[in-house]
């Protein structure tokens, strides 16, 4: 079946470490982004890419980096410049243009 | 900020009876797009409404957009214990980058 997988599903990270999360899809589509979760908010725009070895930066792109080597894949690397990491990550994939997104089931980051 | 917001923030209703949920929307759209997460979950899309449509259809859902009013409606019919979920509205820019600005959602409990 086609779709997005993230792992991990929970994710303990103590202050000062990077981690990274994972993300892959297998639906073919060209665009992929990374949102970040607070509890009872909405989504928030991390980074996206519209092509391989490309991204640009979304609303609240500080504290995190992202690469896209591959088109099935676009890792999410948790710095620790970012001062306030503990939320729910989700990742969501597009073909380009006009068209709905499709979700992981997202990664829980604590910061402990 | 580029963000919608719904109303209302958290409903609640009998099985049986139709949910109604609100989306209003600052900027002008190329369309909206609603989304249903499960908690914990990733988002799912539901339905998806050009800038030159008024309503669609899908099954249970019915969509209404007004882009004088810059707002969205999101009708659920007949509603079952499991339509239980947060429900988003996404708006895509006209800009044409191909991002989706997401509101704070409206909690739906729906009770047996």
């Amino acid at each position: 079946d086609g779709g997005i997988t993230q792992s991990p599903k929970y994710l303990f990270r103590k202050e000062g470490q990077n981690v990274t999360l994972s993300c892959e899809q297998n639906l073919n589509h060209d665009a992929m982004y990374w949102y970040r979760q607070d509890p009872g908010q909405g989504l928030r725009l991390i980074y996206y890419s519209q092509i391989v070895n490309d991204f640009q930066k979304g609303d609240i792109a500080e504290g995190y980096s992202v690469s896209r080597e591959k088109k099935e894949s676009f890792p999410l690397t948790v710095t620790s410049a970012q001062k306030n990491p503990t939320a729910f990550y989700l990742c969501a994939s597009s073909q380009n243009g006009e068209g709905g997104y499709t979700f992981g089931s997202g990664t829980r980051l604590t910061v402990v | 900020s580029q963000q919608g917001e719904e109303d209302p923030q958290a409903l609640s209703i009998q099985e049986g009876e139709n949910a109604t949920m609100n989306c209003s929307y600052k900027t002008s759209i190329n369309n909206l797009q609603w989304y249903r997460q499960n908690s914990g979950r990733g988002l799912v899309h539901l339905i998806l409404i050009r800038s030159n449509e008024r309503e669609k259809h899908s099954g249970r859902l019915r969509v209404t957009l007004d882009t004088s009013k810059k707002s969205s409606s999101l009708l659920i019919t007949a509603s079952r214990a499991a339509d239980t979920a947060s429900y988003f509205c996404a708006t895509a820019p006209q800009t044409g980058a191909n991002n989706l600005f997401f509101g704070t959602g409206t909690r739906l409990t729906v009770i047996p």
